[in-house]
């Protein structure tokens, strides 16, 4: 079975600053797609990033990129220029392949505070 | 277009009932996925549907059930409730089995 470890329960980091979230996994599988939710205290699961495990090049979507090493079985997300909305729950995430139903295996979350 | 919508938003039961929760997945999904949120703590896999049918599940017991209606939409059921099953119980839809999925906002389910 997969398993997803976030180490770090909280995170703290200054406004405009960089931070960035640990993400380890566990897996025999070579085809797979990770990714990076962000769950405000609304509630609402909301996709930050994804990266498929064929693709080499890193994902980047405007302040957020990751950092995937597939070899070490790590997917760190970092989040630059930090800005206040980005306080929330994030949760790192893998996906089965499309064989095995595409269910999401997450970590335990990791807490963001953003200081102004 | 709406998003994946979920009813109700939250509800209190009493040990030993039954619950029903529903899921209305985003338009032009036809697989609908559950997960339980216990509190502080990441989803877990409770189940998945797509025609109509449980194609994957978790490691749940049986008292957790579901149904797909033709339109999509699905329920959650649970019997005997224990206090351990106070949660945050999410629906995700997808378009088909291997896309990514888009959650909705949750019902928060409190057992006293």
């Amino acid at each position: 079975a997969q398993t997803v470890t976030q180490s770090q329960p909280e995170m703290s980091v200054q406004e405009a600053e960089t931070v960035t979230l640990s993400c380890t996994y566990d897996t025999s599988e070579s085809d797979y797609y990770l990714f990076w939710y962000k769950q405000p205290p609304s509630r609402q699961m909301i996709l930050v990033i994804r990266q498929e495990a064929y693709k080499q090049q890193n994902a980047t979507e405007n302040r957020f990129s990751v950092n995937f090493q597939k070899a070490a079985k790590s997917f760190s997300l970092k989040i630059s220029d930090s800005q206040l909305g980005d306080a929330a729950m994030y949760f790192c995430a893998y996906r089965t392949p499309p064989s095995a139903g595409n269910m999401l295996t997450f970590g335990g979350g990791t807490r963001l505070m953003v200081k102004p | 277009d709406a998003g994946v919508t979920q009813s109700p938003t939250h509800l209190i039961k009493t040990r030993g009932q039954q619950v029903t929760l529903r899921c209305s997945p985003k338009s032009g999904h036809d697989t609908v996925s559950w997960y339980q949120q216990a509190l502080g703590q990441g989803p877990q896999f409770i189940f998945q549907y797509y025609e109509e049918e449980e194609r994957q599940r978790g490691n749940f017991p049986d008292r957790f059930s579901g149904h797909q209606f033709p339109n999509y939409s699905s329920e959650l059921n649970v019997n005997a409730l224990l206090l351990g099953d106070s949660a945050l119980y999410l629906c995700a839809s997808s378009p088909r089995q291997v896309y990514e999925q888009y959650f909705g906002p949750g019902t928060r389910l409190t057992v006293t």
